[in-house]
């Protein structure tokens, strides 16, 4: 199957810092990335849908400035988390469809990102 | 009413058993349907697709009921390694856009 490659895996960074996670489909275009928070114990909440050469899609009480998102071509976005609090601590998990409809999704690895 | 619901769990399930669960979803016009299986602290992966006439992959068989709107998941000779979270995921009818269920834990005992 597909592949969608997602790094860094795991980050440990201090209050106010920048994260940035990069997202990667290795063996399709995929001109629409979603990226997915989880907390212990919930299920996956969207974030936001990024489409490549235009701006992300953010789902409601996402904060755009916060969590700043580029598709800058067919096999890579990526998310940053400005200023990051604790409460931004999570698992980051983004994911991939390719251009047939219907089809199913491919996720990242993940990024279990601690604000410390 | 949430767009996907599933039953939380967890389920005991003793190795060797039988163990099925549903999903319901709201909008009727969904197009696509998954089951996909999360490990703690892993990222989702597709179990299987769900189509209208009902699929089945050695011990997993999942089935989808347009009518009642929900698609099941049914897992025989439940072994150890079975123990995961299980995700109904919904492909709604307008955008790419998919949209998951809470997840259904599951737990396999010897």
């Amino acid at each position: 199957g597909a592949v969608v490659s997602q790094h860094p895996s795991r980050v440990i960074c201090k209050s106010g810092t920048s994260v940035k996670i990069e997202c990667r489909s290795l063996d399709f275009q995929a001109t629409t990335m979603f990226w997915y928070r989880q907390f212990p114990k919930q299920s996956l909440m969207l974030m936001a849908t990024s489409n490549e050469g235009s701006k992300a899609t953010y789902e409601q009480g996402v904060e755009k400035d916060k969590f700043l998102i580029n598709h800058a071509s067919l096999t890579l976005s990526t998310l940053t988390v400005t200023s990051a609090h604790p409460e931004d601590s999570s698992f980051y998990i983004c994911s991939a469809r390719g251009t047939t409809l219907n089809t199913e999704a491919f996720f990242g690895q993940g990024t279990r990102l601690t604000v410390v | 009413r949430k767009e996907v619901e599933q039953d939380p769990g967890p389920f005991n399930v003793p190795e060797g058993a039988t163990v099925a669960f549903n999903c319901t979803y709201s909008n009727s016009a969904s197009q696509s349907f998954f089951w996909y299986r999360q490990d703690c602290r892993k990222e989702p992966k597709l179990l299987m697709s769900v189509y209208s006439s009902g699929n089945e992959d050695g011990r997993f068989t999942a089935q989808l009921n347009r009518a009642s709107q929900y698609i099941s998941l049914l897992i025989r000779d439940s072994k150890l390694s079975d123990s995961a979270t299980y995700l109904c995921v919904v492909n709604p009818p307008a955008g790419n856009k998919l949209t998951f269920g809470g997840g259904t834990r599951v737990l396999v005992k010897p």
